[in-house]
């Protein structure tokens, strides 16, 4: 049992289009992250949120919280968000998705 | 400010040996938690410690065990590796926990076990 599943697991997308991936959790949650992972290993966090909605640039992260799910949107998607996106829930521990591994094609 | 660091970036042991990873915080940052991720079961999280106690624990086996120091650095170690152990095993800081502030990601170590 996954408490936190994730979708879709793999997207290849044009340069220049919208981008969703989705998140939904089991348990509760004090927080949800997005994580992001390049080739190699490293890992940025994109977003930590509760309620509501966040944008930083190009990214929006929204969640619902009666639903228990979350929504990472790329707008204008570029080859360098090529990476492995991962959707994260804190309760009395840290539980992780499987991630979306996004390709973005010039 | 300096980044989470980690050593070493790579390693390699035998089976049954025992190792210890290095995770040093951002300057000012008081939480440490350490993560493994494979291929196989993604990342999962191993442990956190805050004010050198441990305060949360995933579902690891003994054999995996950590510490912190007053500075906040942390080590983990793994006793009696097994080739299931490798993996690459990352560390992250934050201000004062995973449920309430960002984490910051270290590069990681990759642990080969032969």
């Amino acid at each position: 049992k996954n408490e936190v599943e994730q979708s879709p697991q793999n997207l290849t997308a044009q340069e220049g289009e919208f981008i969703t991936i989705n998140c939904s959790y089991s348990v509760g949650i004090s927080a949800l992250h997005w994580l992001q992972q390049h080739p190699g290993g490293g890992i940025v966090s994109l977003f930590m949120l509760s309620s509501g909605k966040k944008k930083h640039g190009r990214l929006i992260a929204t969640i619902n919280i009666q639903e228990k799910h979350s929504s990472l949107h790329i707008t204008a998607s570029h080859p360098r968000d090529s990476a492995v996106y991962i959707c994260a829930v804190t309760g009395n521990q840290f539980y992780f998705g499987t991630g979306t591994s996004l390709t973005v094609i010039p | 400010k300096a980044g989470v660091t980690q050593t070493p970036r790579y390693l390699i042991k035998t089976r049954g040996q025992q190792v210890t990873l290095s995770c040093s915080p951002i300057s000012g940052h008081r939480s440490v938690s350490w993560y493994q991720q494979t291929p196989g079961q993604g990342l999962q999280f191993l442990f956190e410690y805050f004010s050198e106690t441990q305060r949360n624990k995933g579902n690891f086996p003994g054999r995996f065990s950590g510490r912190q120091f007053s500075n906040s650095r942390s080590e983990m170690n793994v006793s009696t590796l097994e080739l299931g152990d490798s993996a690459l095993y990352l560390c992250a800081s934050s201000l004062a926990g995973q449920t309430s502030y960002e984490q910051y990601f270290g590069p990681g170590t990759r642990l080969t076990v032969t």
